[in-house]
């Protein structure tokens, strides 16, 4: 079975600086997807950024970056100019390359970060 | 566009009661799940739906929960009777149909129900 760890319960950083987020996980697939979601205190879990395991460029979305290294099942989310609105938990998450039926994601136990102004 | 939609938001309740949690989809959304999130094990997936029919339900914990989803836009998470462990947050998720080669595997969650079991 797939596992997700994260091994950093807490992180820190001053406001717009940069921090990142770590993240590994275990399989025997090839094809996959990464994900990180973004907790904020309202609950709602929101999607950060996707990437796919067979794309050996790493996926960004504005501020947001990752650092994937497939051999090493390696999943880090690099978070640049860091803003007061970024304070959440970050959840690493897995899921399977499916063809049919439903993407069931693993998720790591999460992050909690806090930005200091 | 709605996104998903929950409630309730907060249940407190005793135990030995019946709690049912709703939830509203996406429209278009033919995959619902129902996650569970507990500080001691994170997120867990209960069961999850395809076209109003449950096609996994291994992740339900016993048989005090139960869940329905009568119908395209509407579902329930039900668990009767009541215990204080399961006390969570307890979110609903819906997913789009996939392409036409793999699935992408985002899920748009709702905000989730704070349930207390006293």
């Amino acid at each position: 079975a797939q596992t997700v760890t994260q091994s950093q319960p807490e992180m820190s950083v001053q406001e717009a600086e940069t921090v990142t987020l770590s993240c590994t996980y275990d399989t025997s697939e090839s094809d996959y997807y990464l994900f990180w979601y973004k907790q904020p205190p309202s609950r709602q879990m929101i999607l950060v950024i996707r990437q796919e395991a067979y794309k050996q460029q790493n996926a960004t979305e504005n501020r947001f970056s990752v650092n994937f290294q497939k051999a090493a099942k390696s999943f880090s989310l690099k978070i640049s100019d860091s803003q007061l609105g970024d304070a959440a938990m970050y959840f690493c998450a897995y899921g399977g390359f499916i063809i049919q039926g439903a993407q069931k994601l693993v998720f790591g136990q999460g992050t909690r970060l806090t930005i200091n102004p | 566009d709605a996104g998903v939609i929950q409630s309730p938001r907060h249940e407190v309740t005793e135990m030995g009661q019946e709690v049912t949690l709703r939830c509203k989809p996406i429209s278009g959304h033919d995959y619902l799940f129902w996650y569970r999130q507990t500080m001691m094990r994170g997120l867990e997936l209960l069961i999850y739906f395809n076209n109003n029919v449950p096609i996994d339900d291994s992740g339900m914990p016993e048989d005090r929960f139960s869940a329905k989803m009568p119908n395209a836009s509407f579902s329930t998470l039900k668990i009767q009777p009541s215990e204080p462990r399961d006390s969570a947050v307890y979110f609903c998720a819906s997913s789009p149909p996939g392409q036409a080669f793999g699935k992408t595997g985002e899920l748009f969650f709702g905000e989730g129900s704070r349930l207390t079991v006293l």
